[in-house]
């Protein structure tokens, strides 16, 4: 049983470019949130998305946008790059059904992202 | 806004010293969670806490949710260096189901 996958494991942008961070679910989970986290600082949420539509949203400007595809797989997407977006950026899936659960949450290894 | 706060930030012991986190919310929480992140790791799901004043245990573990359901503890019996990493408490945010995170309590165990 495969948990939660992420890629890639280590990126290098430059400030202004555009980056794509993916993520598998870990089987049978329907439900994957993004979360950024800044060193020494715990995770923050980005977004959640269940059912193809984003559920969820947290306190990050519109640069950050995600898409999540039939098969519960995700995409986080990040537009004109800025030396602050320098973290690990974690993906969690979890399973929700139609009515709100607080399930716990499986986080992939992350993505280790470094704006120049 | 709603936060999560924990201290102390830094904790670091001698092997076999017990060890305490302490997890304060501003607002009464359905649920807190717990987690563990080893240093270059992920944060790895621990215990979830659901009613008021509830104690569990996990070997050398021992979680408690305050009876307000505001605040939470972690409390780690004689350890060991395996115990080093940082510990998160986790909040669902209002009634939707995502969470926030307090800035984690990085624990050191001096062999």
């Amino acid at each position: 049983d495969a948990g939660v996958t992420q890629s890639p494991t280590h990126l290098i942008k430059t400030r202004g470019q555009q980056v794509t961070l993916r993520c598998s679910p870990k089987s049978g989970h329907d439900t994957v949130s993004w979360y950024q986290q800044a060193l020494g600082q715990g995770p923050q949420f980005i977004f959640q998305y269940y059912e193809e539509e984003e559920r969820q949203r947290g306190n990050f400007p519109d640069r950050f946008s995600g898409h999540q595809f039939p098969n519960y797989s995700s995409e986080l997407n990040v537009n004109a790059l800025l030396l602050g977006d320098s973290a690990l950026y974690l993906c969690a899936s979890s399973l929700v059904g139609l009515r709100d659960s607080y399930n716990e949450q499986f986080f992939g290894p992350g993505t280790r992202l470094t704006v120049l | 806004g709603q936060q999560v706060m924990q201290i102390p930030q830094y904790q670091h012991v001698q092997e076999g010293e017990d060890f305490t986190t302490y997890c304060n919310s501003s607002t009464t929480l359905s649920n807190i969670q717990w987690y563990k992140q080893r240093p270059g790791g992920h944060p790895v799901f621990l215990i979830q806490l659901v009613k008021s004043g509830e104690v569990k245990k996990q070997k050398r573990l021992t979680f408690q949710f305050g009876e307000a359901k505001k605040n939470s503890s972690l409390h780690i019996t004689a350890t060991q260096t395996t115990d080093v990493g940082t510990y998160f408490c986790a909040g669902p945010r209002g009634s939707q189901g995502n969470l926030i995170f307090g800035k984690g309590t990085k624990l050191s165990v001096k062999p």
